[in-house]
């Protein structure tokens, strides 16, 4: 079945270590977002990619980076992770810029 | 700043109609997403709309005006499986999606 897979679905990780999370379609999207989804709050855009081999900073950028060596993979990393990074993370990918997002199903992640 | 309104949450009866509103104040306007998210699962693409007026998709439709900046989701013969949150986001001038908060919304029997 065509989507977005991310791994993992849940991470309890320890403040201060790193991380990747990871994200794949198989949908030959050209556009690929990281999200965060947090109570009382709308979806913030970590980063994204508009096209391999490129990518962008959104709204709340710091602490995490991104890569898009491929078409098909986006890996987000946090490289010291701190608290206030729990949350629930989308992928998400799109055909075009105008296009509706397809999202993965996330992964909850809670630091300590 | 750019933001999205919407209630944050509306309880409605099985087998009626309920309407969510969603206002914008944006930074420029190419579009407006509506979407279905489920308690503990992803958001899910419901509708679009670009130009003012009513698109309709099934019980779903949605509505637009821009010079407004508002927009609307309707939801006829509601069902259980409606009880969900629906969230409105908008593409402003650099095609970046701003997201409303959702709007829980509750199906009682």
């Amino acid at each position: 079945i065509a989507g977005i897979t991310q791994a993992p679905t849940s991470q309890i990780l320890a403040a201060g270590r790193r991380m990747t999370l990871r994200c794949t379609q198989d949908m030959r999207h050209n556009a690929m977002y990281w999200y965060r989804q947090d109570l009382g709050l709308g979806l913030r855009l970590i980063h994204y990619s508009n096209t391999a081999g490129t990518t962008g900073k959104g709204e709340v950028p710091d602490g995490y980076s991104v890569s898009r060596a491929n078409t098909d993979d986006f890996p987000l990393t946090l490289a010291s992770a701190v608290p206030s990074q729990t949350s629930v993370y989308f992928c998400a990918s799109s055909e075009t810029q105008n296009s509706p997002l397809h999202f993965g199903n996330g992964t909850r992640l809670t630091v300590t | 700043g750019q933001n999205i309104d919407q209630p944050t949450e509306m309880t409605a009866t099985e087998g009626a109609i309920v309407q969510i509103n969603c206002t914008y104040q944006t930074s420029g306007f190419n579009g407006l997403f509506w979407y279905q998210q489920h308690a503990g699962e992803a958001p899910t693409f419901l509708s679009y709309n670009v130009l003012d007026g009513l698109e309709e998709k099934g019980r779903f439709s949605s509505f637009l005006s821009r010079s407004k900046g508002y927009s609307y989701l309707l939801l006829k013969e509601l069902q259980m499986k409606d009880s969900a949150s629906y969230l409105c986001a908008v593409k402003d001038s650099n095609y970046q999606l701003i997201w409303g908060a959702g709007t829980k919304l509750i199906i009682k029997p």
